[in-house]
């Protein structure tokens, strides 16, 4: 069936620094691919999409690029920020059905 | 209010007893959701409803039942559950137009502990 797999966390991080999450996935056909956020307390806000090979989503700083040879949509931001600390989903929506399937979700710390 | 209100944000409760999950959504969405989020698992899809009729329902417990008055409101009513069973429960709501994907907004959650 479809799956996510994502990078373990947690990710610690210093601020201004280089930031890259891991997702790859398995999927039959061509999924939609998305990153969600969920801040401490919060519930998951998603961040941005890519709905076809090759295609870019990004928002607030941060980038994903869809690579259907290699199955992956990383997650990258040039500068992190404190304000960043929080866990990132992976997830892909198979183009039928109600369900997204998500990663574990990896947590990240940026200090100061 | 605005976007999805979930309350209690924090529920304790024994094997043996009965509670219900409340959800909101302010959105005018006509479908929502209930997940289910543990401890280094990937998120759990568990109820779907759609027109306030149930479309998809994950191989949940029974000592789980969602109920769906009306398209804003999202119950998830808690029976002899398990220790297992805590976690924190997620609501979500999106507006569905046919098979296409629409995002899906998120509530805060409720900490569900069972002792």
């Amino acid at each position: 069936g479809d799956s996510v797999t994502q990078m373990e966390g947690p990710v610690t991080l210093s601020e201004e620094a280089f930031l890259t999450i891991n997702c790859t996935y398995t999927a039959t056909g061509y999924p939609s691919l998305f990153w969600y956020v969920q801040y401490p307390g919060e519930g998951l806000q998603l961040l941005l999409k890519a709905t076809k090979a090759d295609d870019k989503g990004s928002n607030k700083g941060f980038e994903a690029t869809y690579r259907k040879e290699t199955t992956s949509f990383h997650l990258e931001k040039g500068s992190v920020q404190v304000s960043d600390s929080a866990v990132y989903f992976c997830a892909l929506w198979a183009n039928s059905g109600y369900a997204l399937n998500f990663g574990k979700g990896t947590s990240l710390l940026v200090t100061p | 209010e605005t976007g999805v209100t979930q309350t209690p944000r924090h529920l304790v409760m024994g094997m043996t007893n009965k509670k219900s999950l409340k959800c909101e959504q302010h959105l005018g969405h006509n479908a929502m959701y209930w997940y289910k989020q543990s401890a280094k698992k990937p998120l759990e899809l568990m109820f779907v409803y759609s027109l306030e009729e149930r479309v998809e329902n994950n191989s949940v417990p029974s000592r789980f039942s969602p109920e769906c008055p009306n398209s804003s409101h999202l119950f998830l009513h808690l029976h002899t559950l398990q220790p297992e069973d805590s976690a924190l429960y997620l609501c979500a709501s999106s507006q569905e137009s046919g098979r296409t994907y629409n995002e899906q907004f998120f509530g805060p959650g409720t900490r569900l502990t069972v002792l």
